[in-house]
């Protein structure tokens, strides 16, 4: 168990509304990462973080951002979401001596 | 552009006997790569890796192969219970790369009586 948890766990949304996920970890790991995953596509990445306030993009980040103002968490944020993005989104932490990653149990989004 | 391929959408092997699941990548810079398996509702938990220093990592019943001139690895499990039956990415980093990995879309392993 790397003491991950993601909130909300199910979310329900309609186009054009903001939408925010949390992930929080309890064990201060320094790398924490956001993916999303859809059928066909595997994990794609959406944005990461290698410290408090140090984040950078992914491949997949047009229409989120993220931030991180303490260790613990990594906020997503959907600004205004779109049926596209509609998925099941990962929070995942990597200790930093090693190359392995480590995911909460997912959030799954819908946006109607 | 998808730079690791899991070609295979799905496999099924009967219990006992050993499943092969494939994965080929296309950037040379990739130098680690690991195997995941992910249930329904759950996230994905690491099962193993391998540098690009080595052709073979094992632990238990999971054997990854690595062959780099083919830019290719593999996932033997041996023998196959049906716990196993899962949904099984490979994910390829480079390690200069802050630990951004690409996956592969996945194959869906189901293990038969």
């Amino acid at each position: 168990d790397a003491g991950i948890t993601q909130s909300p766990r199910h979310k329900v949304t309609e186009t054009g509304t903001p939408v925010t996920l949390r992930c929080h970890q309890t064990e201060n790991h320094r790398y924490m990462y956001w993916y999303r995953q859809d059928p066909g596509h595997g994990l794609r990445l959406i944005h990461y973080s290698y410290g408090v306030k140090d984040t950078d993009k992914g491949e997949v980040s047009d229409g989120y951002s993220v931030s991180r103002s303490k260790t613990e968490d990594f906020l997503l944020t959907l600004e205004s979401a779109t049926s596209s993005q509609t998925s099941v989104y990962f929070c995942a932490i990597r200790p930093g001596e090693i190359y392995e990653q480590y995911f909460g149990p997912g959030t799954r989004l819908t946006v109607t | 552009d998808q730079q690791v391929k899991q070609n295979s959408p799905s496999l099924s092997v009967q219990e006992g006997r050993i499943s092969i699941l494939n994965c080929d990548y296309t950037n040379s810079m990739f130098d680690y790569f690991l195997w995941y398996k992910k249930y329904p509702a759950e996230g994905p938990t690491f099962l193993i890796s391998i540098s690009s220093i080595k052709d073979k990592n094992e632990d238990g019943r999971f054997t990854v192969f690595l062959n780099k001139s083919a830019k290719h690895l593999s996932l033997h499990i041996v023998p196959s219970q049906p716990g196993d039956s899962a949904v099984y990415f490979c994910a390829a980093t480079s390690t200069d790369s802050w630990g951004k990995f690409q996956f592969g879309a996945g194959t869906q392993v189901v293990v038969t009586p």
